[in-house]
């Protein structure tokens, strides 16, 4: 299996213009997580999906902040409009019964 | 609510040493409980896991961890680091309910840089 895929592996962009982070779970897990690392914050949760649904998105930041799951072997982050403050590394990660397996990340500056 | 904590923010440790990375939880019920690693510039990799049974778990890479249930820790162990071992390491535990938002999800600790000298 080639493992969670993430797309693009890093992604600069500007101030206010919108941000499309790409996922591909490893086939056959029925979970999948979204996270941001940063050195201030550490490792946090933004959302998660079971079977495609949304379970808890208590951690996205605030209303710029959307993510989908419109099959089982696909999600997408987007930030719009994006601020400097969303620069960070972000995983995705999946998950069938206990452990999750994440992604290499997406690390996005933002000017 | 569930929540970790890993007590030093950095260990070092000469190679061919024993090392051992601190982790305890706080949860409701008999936890899950995770071991992961990052190197620089990737993902987090899973390392080991205690979901019930011996309470010294073996995992990747020669490591292995003991559940202590009465200090609620989960201490991760090597007997002799490599200089390929220094990174940066996650506990993390996972509340055994299945109902609510908290199904599924891992709550991870601050994480602890580990340093292998040669």
């Amino acid at each position: 299996d080639a493992g969670v895929i993430q797309s693009p592996r890093h992604e600069v962009t500007e101030m206010g213009q919108e941000v499309t982070l790409r996922c591909k779970p490893i086939s056959g897990h029925n979970s999948l997580f979204w996270y941001r690392q940063t050195m201030m914050r550490g490792l946090e949760l933004l959302i998660y999906f079971n079977n495609n649904v949304p379970i808890d998105d208590s951690g996205m930041p605030e209303d710029r902040f959307s993510a989908k799951m419109p099959n089982a072997s696909f999600s997408t982050l987007k930030i719009q409009p994006s601020e400097p403050r969303d620069s960070a590394v972000y995983f995705c990660a999946s998950s069938l019964q206990f452990e999750q397996y994440f992604g290499p990340g997406t690390r996005l500056t933002v000017t | 609510a569930q929540s970790v904590a890993q007590p030093e923010d950095q260990v070092n440790v000469a190679e061919g040493n024993p090392l051992t990375v601190k982790c305890t939880y706080s949860v409701s019920g008999n936890p899950y409980l995770f071991w992961y690693v990052q190197y620089p510039n990737r993902g987090l990799q899973f390392l080991l896991k205690y979901i019930t049974g011996d309470n010294l778990v073996k995992g990747s890479y020669g490591f292995e961890a003991e559940f202590n249930k009465s200090q609620t820790s989960f201490h991760l162990k090597k007997p002799s680091a490599l200089v390929s071992d220094s990174a940066l390491y996650f506990c993390a535990v996972r509340d055994p309910s299945r109902r609510g938002t908290s199904y599924g999800k891992l709550t991870f600790g601050q994480g602890t840089i580990l340093t292998v000298h040669p």
